[in-house]
């Protein structure tokens, strides 16, 4: 069974710059959760998505959004980057409905010059 | 607001010994999980304890929850090198796909 797969691995953007990371979750799993990591911040939560639907939302700006399309891939989306957005981003994705272990893709690290 | 603390934030070991990590949470939660994570990697799921008193075993690690005292710990037991990496424990709420994580635990095995 594949794992979550997150594209692309390696990013470098510049300040000012948007930038959209992309998400497939495990086959059959319809919840996607999205999370940042930072040496700073540890791992804090982004947001989650079931059935095309975000559930969730964690503290973070405007500037990052996110979507999930039908076969539940999902997209999050950074909008005029700032140098403190370099960080690692994780998906997870779940069978969702509450109470189901998440399990994490590779995430894609993210530097912000 | 839930909050997560794990101590310690660093422990260096000396193989063939055992220790601790702690995982205190704030409010009630549902379940909790223990991930491991190696330098430049992605998160590994370790444990997922789903009720009070849950024990659950993995060659030299060892996760319990007790959810009156909002306690998990993870017992490493004849430490090897290969158990270095970071630790994290996590928890949600009924119902919630959102993980809140603790601040980590950098192990380190000296040989």
């Amino acid at each position: 069974k594949a794992g979550v797969t997150q594209t692309p691995r390696y990013l470098i953007k510049t300040r000012g710059q948007q930038v959209t990371l992309s998400c497939s979750p495990i086959s059959g799993h319809r919840s996607v959760s999205w999370y940042q990591q930072t040496p700073g911040q540890g791992l804090q939560f982004l947001f989650e998505y079931f059935s095309e639907t975000q559930r969730n939302k964690g503290n973070f700006p405007g500037r990052f959004s996110g979507r999930q399309f039908s076969n539940s891939r999902s997209e999050m989306n950074v909008s005029t980057l700032e140098l403190g957005d370099s960080a690692l981003y994780l998906c997870a994705s779940s069978l969702g409905g509450g109470g189901y272990e998440q399990y994490f893709g590779p995430g894609t690290r993210l530097t912000v010059t | 607001e839930l909050k997560v603390e794990q101590n310690p934030l660093f422990l260096s070991m000396q193989e063939g010994k055992n220790y601790t990590i702690y995982c205190n949470y704030s409010t009630t939660s549902d379940r909790l999980y223990w991930y491991r994570q190696d330098p430049g990697k992605s998160l590994e799921s370790l444990f997922v304890l789903l009720s009070n008193g849950a024990v659950k075993q993995e060659g030299r690690l060892m996760a319990s929850l007790d959810t009156k005292a909002r306690l998990s710990t993870l017992h490493i037991t004849a430490a090897v090198h290969d158990l270095s990496a970071t630790y994290f424990c996590a928890v949600d709420s009924f119902g919630n796909e959102k993980l809140t994580f603790g601040t980590g635990t950098r192990l380190t095995i000296i040989p």
